[in-house]
Formats: structure tokens, sequence, C-alpha cells
């Protein structure tokens, strides 16, 4: 099993572009997450869903969507991209059953 | 309000003595802690957790200790190694899907 994939690794945009972090898992996990980290902060929720075709926001859901099209796949949508928004973003997944999340190697972005 | 929170933002250990790390969390209700160590460009890995109803779990040469009396959560390192060196957070399950995570504290081991 990969595990929890992410791409890309390292983004740099300008303030006002569009992208789409990508995040999928081979575990057959119902629950994904979106978190943000920041330095001297602890990991932010920023979206997450319980399956297929569901998702609700987190604590920062501001300038981000998300959809779930599929259980292997949870894509994170910035619209227009400010640089209040860079970070590390981290995807992360979990069984209904379990409780232990397990994360993605992250995405660094930067928007200038 | 809710939190997690570290005692020490860095912690700086000879390699072979022990490491402990400190954890505060603030709501009475949370129910589930986890520890998770971070190395340097990856993501969050899962080392040790412990429910509200115990108070001590031990692992390969880690273990979690859980005072619910003073709010208190320490995971303690056995032998510290080089390759322990990482920022460990500790988390708390509040029920459903709300994790709170602490800001970190970043361990270094000396050689």
């Amino acid at each position: 099993n990969a595990g929890v994939t992410q791409t890309p690794k390292f983004q740099v945009l300008k303030t006002g572009q569009s992208m789409t972090l990508q995040c999928a898992q081979d575990m057959n996990h119902e629950y994904m997450s979106w978190y943000r980290q920041d330095p001297g902060m602890g990991l932010r929720l920023i979206h997450y869903s319980v399956g297929a075709g569901i998702t609700d926001q987190g604590e920062v859901p501001n300038g981000y969507n998300v959809s779930r099209s599929t259980t292997e796949d949870f894509p994170l949508r910035l619209l227009s991209a400010a640089p209040s928004q860079t970070s590390v973003y981290f995807c992360a997944s979990r069984g209904s059953h379990q409780e232990t999340q397990y994360f993605g190697p992250g995405t660094r972005l930067l928007v200038l | 309000g809710e939190s997690v929170g570290l005692h020490l933002p860095t912690l700086s250990v000879q390699e072979g003595d022990n490491s402990i790390i400190n954890c505060a969390y603030s709501n009475s209700a949370s129910d589930y802690f986890i520890w998770y160590k971070q190395e340097s460009g990856k993501g969050p890995q899962f080392i040790i957790d412990i429910r509200s109803n115990m108070d001590k779990r031990q692992g390969q040469r880690v273990t979690v200790l859980l005072n619910k009396t003073v709010k208190h959560l320490s995971l303690q390192i056995a032998a510290t190694q080089p390759g322990d060196s990482a920022v460990y957070f500790c988390a708390e399950n509040t029920g459903g899907f709300k994790t709170i995570f602490g800001a970190g504290t970043r361990l270094f081991v000396k050689a």
C-alpha cells in the first residue's frame, strides 16, 4: 500500500491564481481530511469528508473548496490564492472505526 | 476555551538519556489522546495513543502517561536515539471528527 499520497510536493503561486492540491489513499478509508500547518501552531482542520459525496467544513474553511467523488480521492481547491494561504498542507485519512489518522507527506505552498 | 498546549517548545537531550515531553489539555470531555512524531519534511506519524479510562500505556521505548486530575499528558522516550529527533505533537479527540493538535515540541538529540 502506498498509504496517503499528495501532489505536488511544492508549489509557488501568484496572488489570485487557482490550483488544486491532490490527495489519494489506497486503504479504503471512509474518512479523509485536509489540514494546514503554520509555524508555531498546531494542525488546523480545513475540510473533511466522511465518505464519497459527503464533505463538511472544519476550523478554517474560507478560501478552500473540496469534493469527494470517490473513496480514494479528496482534492483541495484554492479558488483565488492569497498570501495568507502560504502554508504546508496535509491530507489525512482513517477508517470509520478507527481514531488514528494517517497523514500524507504534505504540500508546501508559497503564495506571492 | 479548548486548547492543547505544550510546556516546552524545544527539548535537548543526550543520546541514551530518557526524554519526557509534556502536554496540557483543557477539555475534560476529551476521551482519546494521541502522540504524533513529525520528522523534517514529512507528515505526522502516529506513535502511541491512550484512552481516558487508562492512565498509562507502553509501547516500544515509548510510554504515555495521562493524568486526568490535572489534565496532563506526557510522552516518555527511553534511551533516546538520534533518530528520535523530530517534532512531537499531542492531540486530543473531543468526539466525532474534532481533533485538536498542540503546537509541537522539537526534540534535539545530542550525540
